[in-house]
């Protein structure tokens, strides 16, 4: 089975300070996504990655930056957190046609700013 | 952006009865549609998706949906609900991308209550 691991299940962190959440999959997928989950608001995009060093922003890259140096990892960065940014954060991947397959979550890491 | 809805916060059903979340999207060409769940504390797990073919589509643990396109609307189902099928459950349609790779555009999610 695929996996999708975040590093962190759960982060406190005080505003200002930068924030790095990392995400490693262990099948060679080519797209991985960084997604924030609010309630009542859903799943939002934040950025995603189709191939190494490559980034497409989404629908909420305010605040937030991304590095892909290595197919496995990609990880998120807060460049200085704020309270605003206090969510649960998903990992995602997926190959080329995973559109069509389905994408592999992570666990989450809930990130609470102080 | 290619976008979808889930009308109904939450549905509660009781245990053995058939369940029904709904789903309506908006596309522009024709629409790939998937369903996912999260149980508490978890990440999302893939269901079902919709690419093309038959209306009547099945996934996992016994759910399945129904793709109509003159009603836009892409609800999940299961004929015998079951306590353990609470959770939350996400519609997504494919949005950006390229032939690179797709982002899924999520709704905001309904939460399944099933009680016995």
């Amino acid at each position: 089975d695929v996996k999708v691991t975040q590093s962190s299940r759960y982060l406190v962190k005080r505003t200002g300070e930068k924030v790095f959440l990392e995400c490693v999959q262990d099948m060679d997928h080519e797209n991985m996504f960084w997604y924030r989950q609010d309630p009542g608001l859903g799943l939002r995009l934040i950025y995603f990655s189709y191939d190494v060093k490559m980034k497409e922003k989404g629908d909420i890259p305010e605040g937030y930056s991304v590095s892909r140096e290595k197919k496995e990892r990609f990880s998120l960065i807060l460049e200085s957190a704020s309270t605003n940014q206090t969510s649960m954060y998903l990992c995602a991947s997926g190959t080329h046609s995973g559109a069509l397959n389905g994408y592999t979550f992570g666990s989450g890491t809930r990130l609470t700013v102080v | 952006a290619q976008s979808v809805a889930q009308p109904e916060d939450q549905v509660n059903v009781a245990e053995g009865n058939p369940l029904t979340v709904k789903c309506t999207y908006s596309v522009s060409g024709n629409p790939y549609l998937f369903w996912y769940v999260q149980y508490p504390n978890r990440g999302l797990q893939f269901l079902l998706k919709y690419i093309t073919g038959d209306n009547l589509v099945k996934g996992s643990y016994g759910f399945e949906a129904e793709f109509n396109k003159s009603q836009t609307s892409f609800h999940l189902k299961k004929p015998s609900a079951l306590v353990s099928d609470s959770a939350l459950y996400f519609c997504a349609v494919r949005d950006r991308g390229s032939n690179s790779g797709y982002a899924l555009n999520f709704g905001k999610g309904t939460s399944l209550l099933v009680t016995p």
